[in-house]
């Protein structure tokens, strides 16, 4: 049981290039999401994803698109990458069943650190 | 808009000590769950401890309590008998408890450093 996986762990890009985070989780769980880590910040939401097949903004969702793939994946694009967009992008997911005590409780990937020059 | 505030940015303690660690968040609804996370300098997000808005028990894991007063919007996080391993960022949150929302709030965190 590995949780919530993100590749990759570190990338360099230059500016105005485009990428695509990837996070998977392995815990049935139904919502997933996606936050920037920036110095001096606690996290700030991007996007979210409730269930398979939508998706909602969240405080910082300019510059990204999402793509629920299906329950276990969910991935982050940046098209035309800024430096604005330097940061550590972290990936959770969370059980809105309410069948456990631990329900709405996150659970968090590694982290990608993401240089953009 | 909720927002969470942890006004040390820094914290410090001896190795077996207690410490505590404050946080208050500024919200209108009833219905909320309160969360502390751990960030160690491998930068992955960790659960200490979370509390339920509707349950008076403060919430209490191994070492890690928590000091729940509802109606002064405080959520303090205790560690006792402090180790090395628990030098790390602490990050408090919240989240609403109404269908829909389900973004989890930050503060910007406090830095436990544990003194040997």
């Amino acid at each position: 049981n590995a949780g919530v996986t993100q590749t990759p762990k570190f990338q360099v890009l230059k500016t105005g290039q485009s990428m695509t985070l990837q996070c998977a989780q392995d815990m049935n769980h139904n919502s997933m999401y996606w936050y920037r880590q920036d110095p001096g910040m606690g996290l700030r939401l991007i996007y979210y994803s409730a269930s398979e097949g939508t998706t909602d903004k969240g405080e910082v969702p300019n510059g990204y698109n999402v793509s629920r793939l299906n329950k276990r994946e969910f991935s982050l694009r940046l098209e035309s990458a800024a430096p604005s967009q330097t940061s550590v992008y972290f990936c959770a997911s969370s059980d809105t069943i309410k069948t456990t005590s631990y329900q709405e409780t996150q659970y968090f990937g590694p982290g990608t650190r993401l240089l953009v020059l | 808009a909720q927002t969470v505030t942890q006004s040390q940015p820094e914290m410090s303690v001896q190795e077996a000590e207690t410490v505590t660690l404050s946080c208050t968040y500024d919200t209108s609804e009833s219905d909320y769950y309160l969360f502390w996370y751990k960030q160690p300098p491998s930068r992955q997000m960790i659960l200490v401890i979370r509390q339920e808005a509707y349950k008076q028990q403060n919430a209490t894991e191994n070492r890690f309590s928590v000091n729940f007063q509802k109606a002064a919007k405080s959520f303090s996080l205790k560690i006792s008998d402090s180790q090395l391993g628990d030098a790390a960022m602490y990050f408090c949150a919240y989240r609403s408890a109404q269908g829909g929302s389900e973004k989890l709030v930050f503060g910007k965190g406090t830095k436990l450093t544990v003194n040997p």
